[in-house]
């Protein structure tokens, strides 16, 4: 069946620093990729997605690019900033529902 | 502003006692999914609804149960026979996986 496997954390970076937090899926078909970020307490928000394979979800300085040929869609951002400080899900839209990796969580200091 | 709304925010229960969270969406979503989160970990899936008085279990179905009567909510009950009740809820909607959920702020439930 489809799955998302993502890295595991924490990812701890100073401010300023560059973040890349992989994420790879198995599925059958094209699925649509997501990235959902979750503050302390809070609920899941949609940080940013694509739909077809080479397509680059783009928002608040994070990008992804859907490579097929890879089976990836790993989240980056050139700067981080101490606000960034979250926990990153990977998900998998393909069927009724989406499936979504384990979650990485993201600490940055100043 | 269209949303997804999840209440109370937090909950106190006694052990053995049923407790039922409110999940209402004004998106006009047609599906809506119930999600577990336990300190640390990620998403369980509870149940899901595709349409209005239909439902499927999710992978943890055991020990709660919901109900479909209106397109705009989906409420869980956690009963007494769930084990572990102990969690953070999220509430989801969506109108198709191809463009992903929109999450309620969640309901953080404590059994005690």
């Amino acid at each position: 069946g489809d799955s998302v496997t993502q890295m595991e954390g924490p990812v701890t970076l100073s401010e300023e620093a560059f973040l890349t937090i992989n994420c790879t899926y198995t599925a059958t078909g094209y699925p649509s990729l997501f990235w959902y970020v979750q503050y302390p307490g809070e609920g899941l928000q949609l940080l940013l997605k694509a739909t077809k394979a080479d397509d680059k979800g783009s928002n608040k300085g994070f990008e992804a690019t859907y490579r097929k040929e890879t089976t990836s869609f790993h989240l980056e951002k050139g700067s981080v900033q101490v606000s960034d400080s979250a926990v990153y899900f990977c998900a998998l839209g393909n069927t009724d529902k989406l499936i979504f990796g384990t979650g990485t969580r993201l600490q940055v200091f100043p | 502003d269209g949303g997804i709304t999840q209440s109370p925010k937090y909950l106190f229960r006694k052990e053995g006692q049923n407790v039922t969270l409110s999940c209402e969406q004004n998106l006009n979503h047609d599906a809506m999914y119930w999600y577990r989160q336990d300190p640390g970990q990620g998403l369980r899936l509870i149940y899901y609804s595709q349409i209005v008085n239909d439902f499927q279990k999710g992978d943890i179905a055991e020990g709660y149960s919901v109900s479909r009567e209106k397109k705009e909510s989906f409420p869980l009950t956690v009963t007494s026979a769930q084990k572990n009740p102990t969690a953070f809820y999220l509430c989801a909607s969506s109108k198709g996986t191809a463009y992903g959920y929109t999450f309620g702020s969640g309901t953080r439930l404590t059994v005690v």
